[in-house]
């Protein structure tokens, strides 16, 4: 079956650095994949989507890339601040443009 | 941008009393609402597809007859969660396309609690 995976399920990172999530894809090949951000109690904020044709997308002190080769994306958090500190998810469309399967999220702690 | 709202941010009620959550998009017409179900520490596992005007998609697994939905026009969709059980308290969220952008963009809404006693 089609799975969205993101094997951290949490990663603690010092304020001021890079950090780095990782989603991967296993059984089928995306059209896009989206990352969103997700505060507790609250609903998923979309934070970015890249296309299969598409290598890289920057948005601010975000950055994602995508690798049909590895199936991977990856999220980068640049100078990340506590602010930063949530639950980022990976979605990827299935079963048709429009639907899109979450993966179970990565925990982003940014100690000051 | 884009903003969802969904009524009520949170409810407890009986086991066998039906719940009804509504999602409405406020500054933009909806092409499509999605309503996903979260339980504590996983994921958002989609629950059923409507489009305004039709019936609801429903997911494998998911009872049609237990979770209602109703996409009464391009702003609204209800859930209705019927004869509730404590296996049902969970976090809902709904989420939407909008008519006038590309279709992979969803705007989710800020959840509703379901706490079934």
């Amino acid at each position: 079956s089609q799975k969205i995976e993101q094997n951290s399920e949490a990663l603690n990172i010092q304020e001021g650095k890079t950090a780095t999530l990782t989603c991967n894809y296993t059984n089928y090949s995306p059209a896009y994949l989206q990352w969103y951000r997700q505060d507790p109690g609250r609903g998923p904020v979309f934070l970015l989507l890249i296309r299969e044709n598409e290598k890289e997308k920057r948005k601010e002190r975000l950055k994602v890339t995508f690798d049909t080769t590895l199936k991977q994306s990856l999220f980068h958090i640049t100078a990340s601040q506590p602010a930063d500190s949530a639950t980022y998810l990976c979605a990827g469309n299935s079963g048709g443009y429009q639907k899109v399967t979450f993966g179970t999220g990565t925990k982003l702690q940014v100690i000051p | 941008g884009a903003v969802v709202s969904q009524h009520p941010s949170w409810v407890i009620c009986k086991s066998g009393t039906s719940v009804k959550i509504e999602c409405r998009s406020l500054d933009f017409q909806a092409t499509t609402m999605f309503w996903y179900r979260q339980f504590p520490k996983q994921s958002l596992m989609l629950m059923a597809t409507s489009n305004e005007g039709s019936k609801a998609t429903y997911e494998q697994g998911v009872e049609k007859d237990k979770f209602l939905i109703n996409h009464a026009s391009l702003t609204l969709s209800t859930l209705t969660v019927t004869s509730a059980h404590p296996e049902d308290s969970s976090f809902y969220i709904c989420s939407s396309t909008r008519a006038d952008q590309k279709a992979d963009t969803q705007y989710f809404g800020p959840g509703t609690r379901l706490t079934v006693l």
